[in-house]
């Protein structure tokens, strides 16, 4: 069974627009972490955020915003005033006590100058 | 904070040969770590998770006698890619936790190319 989704496969903005990733995602564990990732051509995968589930508090650093909710089980990624440096691959993903990763699809954001 | 290392970040190979891909854990002991491919334009997919002193274990669909890891020291995994075949040729990528279990950390990945 799927356990992250990223419907969003491809999205375009223009700069300084304001986009956001959905992520949902499925478990039965009570203790379990959410991730995103940004991934750039170059491959390496650069760690975003990390939210464990007993804490719900919405983050944000910079214009970068996270909205995690457990009603919807869905962790959901804002980036304000879109940059052209945003573009990139971003995953969400899930780990079950800090176990193995399951990753969604990923999105691909393309920010057009 | 932690780092991962994974060596080498590319490796063109021709096919029928093995290549071995590292990684390492520099600054701290990693009782677990995990292997990962991704294939082009496409999501992370785990293949293999490695215990210290341990057998590997593999996903399903994944060919063990294929993909040799070994993991010998707390700061050390291995992955061996044996007869490469140009279907081989992805991104193949490690994880590391720490012995805490709060955190784990990924390698800079690994773009392999058979040819």
């Amino acid at each position: 069974a799927q356990k992250v989704t990223q419907a969003q496969t491809e999205i375009s903005v223009v700069e300084k627009e304001d986009v956001t990733l959905d992520c949902v995602y499925e478990t039965r564990d009570t203790t379990y972490y959410l991730f995103w990732y940004k991934q750039p051509p170059s491959g390496e995968l650069v760690f975003l955020i990390r939210r464990n589930s007993f804490d719900e508090q919405n983050e944000i650093s910079g214009r970068y915003s996270w909205n995690f909710q457990k009603s919807t089980s869905s962790f959901n990624f804002t980036i304000t005033a879109s940059q052209v440096v945003d573009s990139a691959v971003y995953f969400c993903a899930l780990s079950e006590r800090i176990n193995k990763f399951y990753f969604g699809s990923g999105t691909k954001l393309n920010v057009k100058p | 904070g932690a780092v991962v290392s994974q060596h080498p970040s590319r490796v063109i190979c021709k096919s029928g040969t093995s290549v071995k891909i590292e990684c390492r854990s520099l600054d701290f002991q990693a009782t677990t770590m995990f292997w990962y491919r991704q294939f082009p334009k496409q999501s992370l997919m785990l293949m293999a998770t490695s215990n210290e002193g341990s057998k590997a274990t593999y996903e399903q669909g994944v060919e063990k006698d294929k993909f040799l890891i070994n993991h010998a020291s707390l700061t050390l995994s291995t992955l061996t890619v044996t007869s490469a075949h140009p279907e081989d040729s992805s991104f193949y990528i490690c994880s590391a936790r720490d012995r805490s279990y709060t955190e784990a950390f990924f390698g800079q990945g690994t773009r392999l190319t058979v040819v």
